[in-house]
C-alpha cells in the first residue's frame, strides 16, 4: 500500500523559533498533498492543501504567513511553522493524495511543543 | 459547508460483541467516504474507503456501509477484541477536501 512519512515525529521549540516539518510520500508520485492540525480530543482540521509547483490554498483562518507551505517535489512537501508561539502546539498531520481512487494515504503525524 | 457528526462519541463494549458505529454527513455531494483507525498519539491508518457509487466495502472483521442520499454511513465491527480499541474517524471527501467527524471512542473490554 501507499506509504506516507513524515519528520520529525515529535519537536520541540523555543517561542519565536521556527520549525520545518516534512511529509514525503515514499512509493508514489502526489501532486497533492494536505496539511491538517489536530488538538487533544478534537478531529482533524484541514490547513491547506498544497499542489506541486504551484502555491498552496488555504483554509479559511489559517495565517499563510505563518504556516509556510512548499510542494516542491512529485514526493515532498514541507510545512514551516514561523514564529512558533505556544498556541501552535498541536499535532500536525500530512496527507498525499493518489490519482485513481481519489484516496488520501495520511503520516503518522508530527508532535510540535512550543515552549 | 460539509458538517460530520459520529454517534456515540464514546462506547465500551465486553470483549466478543458486536460494534455499530454511526456518521452522518450534511451535504450528499461526495466523492468518496473513509473510515480510519486513530490510536492514542498516532497518526491515522485507513481501514475502509467507500466510493459514492458504491453501497458498502467490507474487510476481514468490518464492514461499513453507505446511504449517500440520507447522509449516512455505519462501521460495523465483527466479535470486538480488545486490540479494537481507539478512535475510529469518519472522512467525507468533496471535492478532495476531506470532512472529518470528531470520532467515535472505542474501549473493548476484555
Amino acid at each position: 500500500g501507499a506509504v506516507v512519512s513524515q519528520h520529525p515525529s515529535w519537536v520541540i521549540c523555543k517561542s519565536g523559533t521556527s520549525v520545518k516539518i516534512e511529509c514525503r510520500s515514499l512509493d508514489f508520485q502526489a501532486t497533492t498533498m494536505f496539511w491538517y492540525r489536530q488538538f487533544p480530543k478534537q478531529s482533524l482540521m484541514l490547513m491547506a492543501t498544497s499542489n506541486e509547483g504551484s502555491k498552496a490554498t488555504y483554509e479559511q483562518g489559517v495565517e499563510k504567513d505563518k504556516f509556510l507551505i512548499n510542494h516542491a517535489s512529485l514526493t515532498l512537501s514541507t510545512l514551516t511553522v514561523t514564529s512558533a508561539h505556544p498556541e501552535d502546539s498541536s499535532f500536525y498531520i500530512c496527507s498525499a493524495l493518489t490519482g485513481q481512487t481519489l484516496e488520501q494515504y495520511f503520516g503518522p503525524g508530527t508532535r510540535l511543543t512550543v515552549t | 459547508k460539509q458538517e460530520v457528526t459520529q454517534i456515540p462519541a464514546a462506547l465500551s463494549v465486553p470483549e466478543g460483541e458486536n460494534l455499530v458505529l454511526n456518521c452522518s454527513f450534511t451535504d450528499s455531494a461526495i466523492y468518496n467516504l473513509q473510515w480510519f483507525r486513530q490510536d492514542p498519539g498516532k497518526g491515522l491508518t485507513s481501514l475502509l474507503l467507500i466510493q459514492s457509487s458504491q453501497r458498502e466495502q467490507t474487510s476481514g472483521r468490518l464492514n461499513a456501509s453507505l446511504d449517500k442520499s440520507s447522509g449516512r454511513s455505519t462501521l460495523y465491527i465483527a466479535a470486538s477484541q480488545p486490540g479494537d480499541s481507539a478512535t475510529y474517524l469518519c472522512a467525507v471527501n468533496g471535492n478532495n477536501r476531506l470532512a472529518f467527524g470528531k470520532g467515535n471512542q472505542v474501549v473493548v473490554i476484555p
